[in-house]
């Protein structure tokens, strides 16, 4: 099955930093890439996704880039703010039927310091 | 506001008993999904349904069951096979058309077994 890594575990960045989160897979046929933001006793919410058949995603001072070849893609965040600071979930994914298949990276805690 | 609710936030339960967790969305998707998060860990797929009266197991399906007999509902029992279920679960929704790939989660429910 697919497995995803995600690097590094904890990030602590200065406001007004670039931070950027690394993930890999290993299924060839995942075609499409979650990030997924998660607060203190919440659930995640999705903030950008990218698909295979895309290098590149920007919105706002996020940004997904995607290297199929490698099979690895990254989530930057540029000018960074203290409301960033949360745990990031990268994911890959493939259609079964009707449904689509998560498969989640370990997470990475941000942390913006003033 | 369309989305997904869980219920209850916080749930005790004794070693032994079985237990259910509630998951409501409004939001007309066909795709319902349950996942269990440890701490520091991603989240991992339990079961998943596609449609009314259908569902399948996901990576860690043993002891826990679901049904799906509405399409707005899909509760998850946490049986007393379950040799750790304490954890933190959360369930999440997807169309089956348009933009499937993307799921949406609820706020989760922290079962804790004592």
């Amino acid at each position: 099955g697919e497995n995803v890594e995600q690097h590094p575990s904890t990030l602590s960045v200065q406001e007004g930093d670039s931070a950027v989160i690394k993930c890999t897979y290993s299924d060839s046929a995942s075609n499409y890439f979650p990030w997924y933001k998660q607060e203190l006793g919440k659930g995640p919410q999705l903030i950008i996704d990218i698909r295979s058949n895309v290098g590149e995603k920007k919105d706002q001072r996020i940004a997904v880039t995607l290297n199929k070849t490698a099979k690895h893609f990254s989530l930057h965040i540029t000018e960074t703010q203290p409301e960033d600071s949360a745990v990031y979930f990268c994911a890959a994914s493939r259609r079964t039927g009707t449904a689509s298949k998560l498969t989640f990276g370990t997470g990475t805690r941000l942390q913006v310091t003033l | 506001d369309g989305g997904i609710t869980q219920s209850p936030k916080y749930l005790f339960r004794k070693e032994g008993q079985n237990v259910t967790l509630s998951c409501e969305q409004n939001l007309n998707h066909d795709a319902m999904y349950w996942y269990r998060q440890d701490p520091g860990q991603g989240l991992r797929l339990i079961y998943y349904s596609q449609i009314v009266n259908d569902f399948q197991k996901g990576d860690i399906a043993e002891g826990y069951s679901v049904s799906r007999e509405k399409k707005e509902s899909f509760p998850l029992t946490v049986t007393s096979a379950q040799k750790n279920p304490t954890a933190f679960y959360l369930c999440a929704s997807s169309m089956t058309s348009g933009n499937p790939d993307t799921q949406y989660f609820g706020p989760g429910t922290r079962l804790t077994v004592l």
